[in-house]
């Protein structure tokens, strides 16, 4: 069993629609990450959080600790929204990152 | 606003060579670590460092793997002796302190023939 799981795998939607990706891990975390991969590959880190919620621009990302469950959304999606969006986990002094596999984004315009 | 980056952007080598992946971390960061990524697969960590010495490794991380910081600058990665499933895409990645976001540089695409 993996690590960090995330669903849906695939998600296609229109321009101005509500997003939601969501991610499962079944270990104890010092915190969780979401990135985004772009088709050139390069990986940006949006968020880190190990509580709450955290929103920067149109994007929200939220975590229950106890259910170990996190949420990310995107409001108003764009197609410059479209990419790989991964969850990832951090646990241990030395913080090495564990991966989902990703969920590949396309907002149609 | 500071960058990781990392040189070659792409790598083509023949199987049993050896290439060395470099990257210059953000200036004032202590953390540094090494991912792969496989085509069409997840990113997989392979090392991380602090204080000149590695920290912690993986499983993927054997012997014909190294890394060196051999400057302030540079953080190296070493493949002795490339096999074709080497082939994939290596991120250089860097924080402030462990507890910080990682920064990710834009990637070596190597290819080992």
């Amino acid at each position: 069993k993996n690590e960090v799981e995330q669903s849906p795998q695939n998600l296609t939607a229109q321009e101005g629609e509500f997003i939601t990706i969501n991610c499962s891990y079944s270990v104890g975390i010092s915190a969780l990450h979401w990135l985004q991969q772009h088709p050139g590959g390069g990986i940006v880190s949006l968020f880190m959080l190990s509580s709450g919620k955290k929103k920067h621009g149109r994007l929200i990302a939220t975590i229950n600790i106890q259910e170990k469950h996190s949420s990310l959304h995107i409001t108003a999606s764009h197609p410059r929204d479209s990419a790989v969006y991964i969850c990832a986990v951090s646990r241990g002094s030395n913080y090495k990152l564990t991966f989902g596999k990703g969920t590949l984004l396309t907002v149609n315009p | 606003e500071p960058e990781v980056t990392q040189t070659p952007s792409h790598q083509v080598t023949q199987m049993g060579q050896e290439v060395i992946l470099r990257c210059v971390p953000i200036s004032n960061h202590l953390y540094f670590y090494w991912y792969r990524q496989i085509l069409g697969q997840k990113v997989e960590f392979l090392v991380s460092f602090y204080n000149n010495e590695i920290s912690e490794k993986s499983e993927i991380f054997d012997d014909q793997f190294s890394v060196e910081r051999p400057d302030g600058s540079n953080f190296t990665l070493k493949i002795r002796s490339t096999k074709l499933e080497d082939s994939a895409m290596y991120f250089c990645a860097s924080s402030g302190q462990p507890r910080e976001t990682q920064y990710f540089g834009p990637g070596t695409r190597l290819l080992v023939l």
